[in-house]
């Protein structure tokens, strides 16, 4: 088991431009979340995916963020434009079912908006 | 939703055991108690998790008061791998809300 799969591990991009962050959730898991990180204020739920259809998307922070899942094996969260205060680490994590025991994050993208 | 207070950090030589403080003086009946740890510049890990009765696994052991109001988290025998910030959080089972709080920073000296 490969666990939760995050790319690229590192993204450096200008203020302004596109920037795509891909997962690929444990195969079986059916839960899929994107969470950011940053240390002023911790982790923060972005948006839950629950068998490939988006449940809660509230903590998305604004319509430059958007996050799709394809299908069960696949999942982008997209910001267009980025701007600096984007900066942060960005966490996919997965999970089987419904229990909170089960997560298992990404290593996570290191996000850097210049 | 039950609060969580932790302390900040701690301090644990290497191979002594662990103690993780965690009150949660309104936690409510059917909240369960999670444990997850953070190591340096990694997603959080998965460690234990319990609701009434004390449980151990190939981690770690969590004992969890009778009245509920708090839990402690042993690590028995720290290793320096053990370093990291340790998330202790209260909720229901089905609610996939966690709420990630400071947590301790815990680090294992040689």
């Amino acid at each position: 088991d490969a666990g939760v799969i995050q790319s690229p591990r590192h993204e450096v991009t200008e203020m302004g431009q596109e920037v795509t962050l891909r997962c690929k959730p444990i195969s079986g898991h059916n839960s899929l979340f994107w969470y950011r990180q940053t240390m002023m204020r911790g982790l923060e739920l972005l948006i839950y995916f629950n068998n490939n259809v988006p449940i809660d998307d509230s903590g998305m922070p604004e319509d430059r963020f958007s996050a799709k899942m394809p299908n069960a094996s696949f999942s982008t969260l997209k910001i267009q434009p980025s701007e600096p205060r984007d900066s942060a680490v960005y966490f996919c994590a997965s999970r089987p079912g419904l229990a909170n025991y089960g997560y298992t994050f990404g290593s996570g993208t290191r996000l850097t908006v210049v | 939703d039950a609060k969580t207070t932790q302390p900040p950090s701690m301090d644990c030589a290497e191979g002594r055991a662990a103690n993780l403080p965690c009150n949660h003086s309104t936690i409510s009946g059917n909240e369960y108690v999670y444990w997850y740890r953070q190591i340096h510049s990694q997603g959080p890990q998965y460690i234990i998790h319990g609701l009434k009765n004390n449980e151990t696994n190939e981690m770690a052991s969590l004992i969890i008061t009778e009245d509920r109001k708090s839990s402690t988290l042993i690590l028995p025998h720290a290793t320096l791998r053990d370093t990291a910030v340790y998330y202790c959080i209260v909720r229901v089972e089905s609610n996939y809300q966690l709420i990630w709080g400071a947590g301790t920073k815990l680090i294992i000296k040689p």
